[in-house]
């Protein structure tokens, strides 16, 4: 147990519709990232956030959002969804320069 | 930009065999490396990592990685496989000024057969 959760770990919607990912970090952890995993485009980063403030960008669409809460806590929200969207999201913890700590991942499946 | 390049898509290999895994990175800076695992239907576990010195780096499992900086690189090896090393495996870098985000490689599928 990697100390990081998420939830849920299955999702499936529609086309066109709004989902919210949320992800607890690891105690004491303020960096919290986002990645997405899909056969085609491997992991790639998304966002991270630290103590509440976005901190770096990737490969985030403009339909993906996130933020990070005062209890650290993190969410990403995904809207207008597409059937290509369908993948592995994954949320990582860490410290200020420590290592990342992976969560179980949310499985996304648009339909 | 940084990137990372993992040359081995899939390997199969018979138990007790050895493994080394090639990873090669492009990135100016000061880097720091890492090499995660996933086993099926799980999230990804840190194996080992490389932020500075000896390196030569151990990790679990049995698992070590040399990071090489005139060939950027920083291949993983095992002695010896077992069967519950059949995983996806994952070579990873973070730059100084990326704010820690990890860029990772597309990722090598090992099956060890017995």
């Amino acid at each position: 147990d990697s100390g990081v959760t998420q939830t849920p770990k299955h999702l499936i919607t529609a086309t066109g519709q709004r989902v919210t990912l949320r992800c607890s970090p690891r105690s004491g952890d303020l960096s919290v990232y986002w990645y997405q995993q899909s056969l085609d485009q491997g992991l790639q980063f998304l966002i991270q956030y630290y103590n509440g403030e976005e901190r770096a960008k990737g490969n985030i669409l403009e339909r993906f959002s996130a933020q990070q809460f005062p209890d650290l806590h993190s969410e990403l929200n995904l809207s207008s969804l597409e059937l290509g969207d369908s993948a592995l999201y994954f949320c990582a913890s860490s410290a200020d320069m420590g290592e990342a700590f992976f969560g179980q991942g949310t499985r996304l499946t648009v339909v | 930009a940084q990137s990372v390049s993992q040359h081995n898509h899939h390997v199969i290999l018979s138990e007790a065999a050895s493994l080394e895994l090639g990873c090669n990175y492009s990135y100016g800076g000061t880097v720091n490396l890492f090499w995660y695992v996933q086993y099926p239907g799980q999230h990804l576990q840190l194996l080992l990592k490389y932020f500075s010195g000896d390196p030569l780096v151990k990790g679990i499992k049995g698992f070590e990685a040399e990071f090489i900086k005139s060939k950027f690189s920083f291949n993983l090896r095992k002695p010896s496989v077992q069967w519950s090393d059949t995983a996806e495996y994952f070579c990873a870098v973070t730059g100084s000024g990326g704010g820690n985000k990890l860029t990772f490689g597309t990722g090598t599928q090992l099956k060890v057969e017995l």
